[in-house]
């Protein structure tokens, strides 16, 4: 069946560096979208790509579209501790009928 | 403001004793969804509501229910709970497309059940 996959699962970062997850589909997504969800918090939504080769910035937050539409990546410039939780990659199912998420990528910052 | 609100936010409950869980939004969307999600995993859906079209995941268990009786409101009915369904059960809405697949989804803050 259709999947998401996600890596890494876990990373730890200094605060200041720079930090990756990277996000790919079994299969050829119309839109991807982006959550972030603070440790015992609920899910957020942080953008959707749907261009073929798009990328986006938020402040210090990179996106960017594969140009096969199959794959994905969240960049983060100089890691701050407000950066902490877990970032989940989303995209339809082949149906449309519903979004599948990726494991996320849970990334702890130290000051 | 405009949001998702989910009550209780904790649920404990006893094996095999039913219980529900509620969902409420003012965004005024018109599809809702259900997720679980156990602890390091990504949320897994359940079901999801198009207006009053409901649409099961294949792999959802029959022990797990929904009611919408109306656009704001959005119920989770769990009939006969075993320790597996120990949970943070998420309520999400979504403006539509046909299925909302391809909008955001607003989260609410989630119901954390215990089951004893």
């Amino acid at each position: 069946g259709q999947q998401v996959m996600q890596i890494p699962q876990y990373q730890h970062v200094q605060e200041g560096e720079d930090f990756t997850t990277y996000c790919n589909s079994s299969t050829t997504l119309s839109n991807i979208q982006w959550y972030k969800q603070r440790p015992g918090g609920h899910p957020v939504f942080l953008i959707q790509l749907v261009k073929s080769g798009e990328v986006k910035k938020q402040k210090r937050l990179t996106f960017q579209f594969g140009e096969a539409k199959k794959n994905s990546s969240l960049h983060i410039t100089a890691t701050q501790t407000t950066d902490v939780g877990t970032y989940f990659c989303a995209g339809p199912n082949q149906a449309g009928t519903a979004l599948i998420f990726g494991k996320g990528t849970t990334l702890s910052v130290s000051s | 403001d405009a949001m998702v609100i989910q009550n209780p936010r904790y649920q404990v409950t006893q094996f095999g004793k039913p219980v529900t869980l509620s969902c409420s939004q003012t965004l005024n969307h018109n599809v809702m969804y259900w997720y679980q999600q156990k602890s390091s995993q990504a949320p897994k859906l359940l079901f999801h509501y198009y207006d009053k079209d409901f649409n099961n995941e294949a792999d959802t268990p029959d022990n797990f229910q929904s009611r919408r009786p109306n656009t704001s409101f959005c119920f989770l009915d769990i009939r006969s709970p075993g320790l597996g369904d120990a949970a943070m059960y998420l309520c999400a809405t979504s403006p539509s497309s046909a299925s909302g697949a391809y909008n955001e989804q607003f989260f609410g803050p989630g119901t954390r059940l215990t089951v004893l």
